[in-house]
């Protein structure tokens, strides 16, 4: 079931610009992570973020996480070109499953 | 890294056919597979979750009879779409998660069927 939501649905942003993703979700998590995906293709993973932590970067990535309000951030810098994709937040359940819950998505084009 | 392959990447069959999609993990053992449908525009679904050796565990609304999942090793998971109708096309993605207990899910490239 689609737990998380994430804003904005589209974005658009000039090349070198930041672009910054929001996503919300509802149920206690074990870790939430960010994933990519370019059009028609699979999942590229990007960042994972524990529920103890509150921030982490990765190059030019940087992810919050603020469980209090059930929600996260992804904030790309200095974006390009070749970042334009769809990016989706998804939270890992609590359990030995740690079955991942998608967000709806945002997809991001950033313009040369 | 580890890295999970699906076969085919395309597939188009009739209405009334069965396809099957195989999912592997190439460079380790996944011991619980995951199978997504994801509609064009839309987010991943998860459709059922699989442990090698063991039945599969579907969501609600997915049809255990019509989405058959097989986990018969530790490197292959098969889901097998049954009497396949236009609706069921969609892009079908696998992600495996290895013995380690890490908790990252490795993703394939997916399968785009389409049933006519």
């Amino acid at each position: 079931s689609q737990q998380g939501e994430e804003d904005p649905q589209a974005l658009s942003i000039q090349e070198g610009e930041n672009a910054t993703m929001n996503c919300s979700y509802k149920t206690s998590i074990n870790n939430l992570q960010w994933y990519r995906q370019n059009s028609g293709r699979g999942l590229v993973h990007l960042i994972l973020i524990r529920s103890n932590e509150r921030e982490k970067h990765s190059g030019r990535l940087r992810v919050t996480l603020d469980t209090s309000k059930k929600s996260s951030s992804l904030l790309i810098t200095a974006s390009r070109a070749a970042d334009t994709a769809s990016y989706f937040c998804a939270t890992a359940s609590l359990g030995s499953a740690r079955q991942l819950t998608f967000g709806s998505g945002t997809q991001l084009t950033v313009l040369p | 890294g580890a890295v999970v392959s699906q076969h085919p990447s395309r597939v188009i069959c009739k209405s009334g056919t069965s396809v099957k999609i195989e999912c592997r993990s190439l460079d380790f053992q996944a011991t619980t597979m995951f199978w997504y449908r994801q509609f064009p525009k839309q987010s991943l679904m998860l459709m059922a979750t699989s442990n090698e050796g063991s039945k599969a565990t579907y969501e609600q609304g997915v049809e255990k009879d019509k989405f058959l999942i097989n986990h018969a090793s530790l490197t292959l998971s098969t889901l097998t779409v049954t009497s396949a109708h236009p609706e069921d096309s969609s892009f079908y993605i696998c992600s495996a998660r290895g013995q380690t207990g890490l908790p990252e899910q490795y993703f394939g490239p997916g399968t785009r069927l389409t049933v006519t």
